[in-house]
């Protein structure tokens, strides 16, 4: 299975600041990878695919970048309606697997 | 505008079984893979499984964990999505959500989820 590591696990950031979260796949997976949204008690949003393509609807303050094995979350001008947890996802071969969250707190 | 509702959660006892659905609305149901995701209580996420279209005749993927005790089907005439679960075990315990699949190949919308509980 192919082993997917986020960092940080979590990070307090301010109103404003830019924030980056950064994915490690355990071996290459080109760009097939996701990246997701979920606040507390709710359903995971879907933000990214193919490591740099916004899902529809999606603000142009999310972005990411990367390939093959590094892959990072960039979100500008962090808002309050951000913070929440992040989370990456590999989707070159089977089993799907998630990197373990990165939890994003007001400081 | 696409939505996606799971049912059918509960508390089940340990070796019990349970089935989920998902009734989906607002796209073409059987153009899509639709797939199973679960979140433990306080955990992170873990990809349950997948159901291919009917042009990639409904073939099925499924995570270790749950391979052999779980099934995913579909009816496409009744845009619905459903999880047998069986032989249940308290790890099971989670929150299941129903997701879209895009381009073949990665998510796209996810249902709201429903609650499974597995316990004496």
């Amino acid at each position: 299975d192919i082993q997917m590591t986020q960092s940080p696990s979590s990070l307090s950031a301010s109103v404003g600041d830019i924030v980056t979260i950064t994915c490690r796949a355990s071996q290459g997976i080109s760009n097939s990878l996701a990246w997701f949204q979920q606040k507390p008690g709710k359903a995971p949003k879907s933000l990214i695919y193919a490591a740099s393509n916004l899902q529809s609807g999606v603000t142009s303050k999310f972005s990411g970048s990367g390939s093959g094995t590094d892959f990072t979350l960039t979100i500008s001008s962090l808002q309050p309606e951000d913070f929440a947890t992040y989370y990456c996802q590999q989707y070159k071969s089977f089993p799907f697997t998630f990197g373990g969250g990165t939890k994003v707190e007001i400081k | 505008e696409v939505q996606l509702v799971e049912s059918g959660g509960g508390l089940v006892q340990p070796g019990g079984s349970l089935r989920l659905s998902c009734a989906v609305s607002g796209f073409t149901f059987s153009d899509h893979y639709m797939d199973w995701v679960r979140q433990a209580p306080g955990r992170g996420l873990e990809w349950v499984g997948r159901m291919r279209n009917k042009v990639r005749r409904h073939t099925t993927e499924y995570a270790a964990s749950v391979k052999g005790r779980f099934t995913i089907s579909r009816d496409d005439s009744k845009n619905s999505l459903y999880l047998q679960m069986n032989s249940l075990k308290t790890e099971d315990t989670a929150v299941y959500y129903c997701v879209r699949g895009k381009d073949g190949s990665c998510f796209d919308d996810w249902g709201l989820g429903t609650l499974v509980t597995v316990s004496s």
